[in-house]
């Protein structure tokens, strides 16, 4: 299975700065159809995890425009412009390329406001 | 707007089964694979298994192969986890989630209890 390793584990962070979260994969996130498969969650505390980016940079339907995605093949960053108070909580990098067998997620990262 | 709305918290001794579930609205539920996701108190996000619910195909982890099995009711719109042997390890916010190559619509959770 594809290991997610995302660093750091914990991310303090001053409003309004900007802030940046690796995630590593063990093998290529390439799939055979061209695309890769490597999206961004946000999970906020006492609520289910929410879609950020998906296919390395594509934003997803109401995220702010101060969230970006990059990488390729097996290194990704996603980018935060300018921290803002609601930024708080774990952001989870999660692989989807070896579907229909496995899906995996990294560790997760703790933001946290200075 | 599709949405995924799980049944109610569960308390479960040790050894027990549960069966959780997880209707999906809208018309698109036969095209997308359905996730199982669960978050133990503390801990990160860990995949338990997956459906499609139009052809009944599953996927699980190794971690989980011969304890989870995961169906589908199609005239209901659906899915369902059952998970057995239960210790005190499977404690957790169980999460389902649809997957559009992306997991874009997640369940609110469920919170499963194991305690004797």
């Amino acid at each position: 299975d594809i290991v997610m390793t995302q660093t750091p584990l914990s991310l303090p962070v001053t409003l309004g700065q900007p802030a940046s979260i690796s995630c590593r994969s063990s093998q290529s996130l390439v799939h055979s159809d061209g695309s890769t498969y490597l999206s961004w969650l946000h999970q906020r505390p006492g609520q289910p995890p929410r879609l950020l980016i998906y296919k390395i940079s594509n934003r997803f339907s109401g995220v702010p425009d101060r969230f970006s995605g990059s990488g390729a093949g097996t290194d990704f960053t996603l980018k935060i412009s300018r921290v803002e108070a609601e930024d708080v909580g774990v952001y989870y990098c999660m692989q989807a390329t070896q579907f229909p067998l496995s899906w995996t997620f990294g560790q997760g990262t703790k933001v946290e406001i200075k | 707007q599709v949405q995924v709305v799980q049944s109610g918290a569960e308390v479960k001794k040790p050894g027990a089964s549960v069966k959780l579930s997880c209707k999906a609205s809208g018309d698109t539920f036969t095209t997308f694979y359905m996730h199982w996701v669960r978050q133990a108190p503390g801990q990160g996000l860990e995949w338990v298994g997956v459906i499609h619910p139009g052809d009944g195909s599953t996927s699980y982890p190794q971690k989980f192969q011969g304890r989870v099995t995961v169906t589908r009711d199609t005239s209901t719109s659906t899915v369902y986890m059952e998970l057995s042997s239960l210790t005190s390890e499977d404690t957790a916010i169980y999460y389902c989630a649809r997957d559009n190559h992306a997991f874009d619509i997640w369940g609110q959770g469920t919170m499963v209890t194991v305690s004797s």
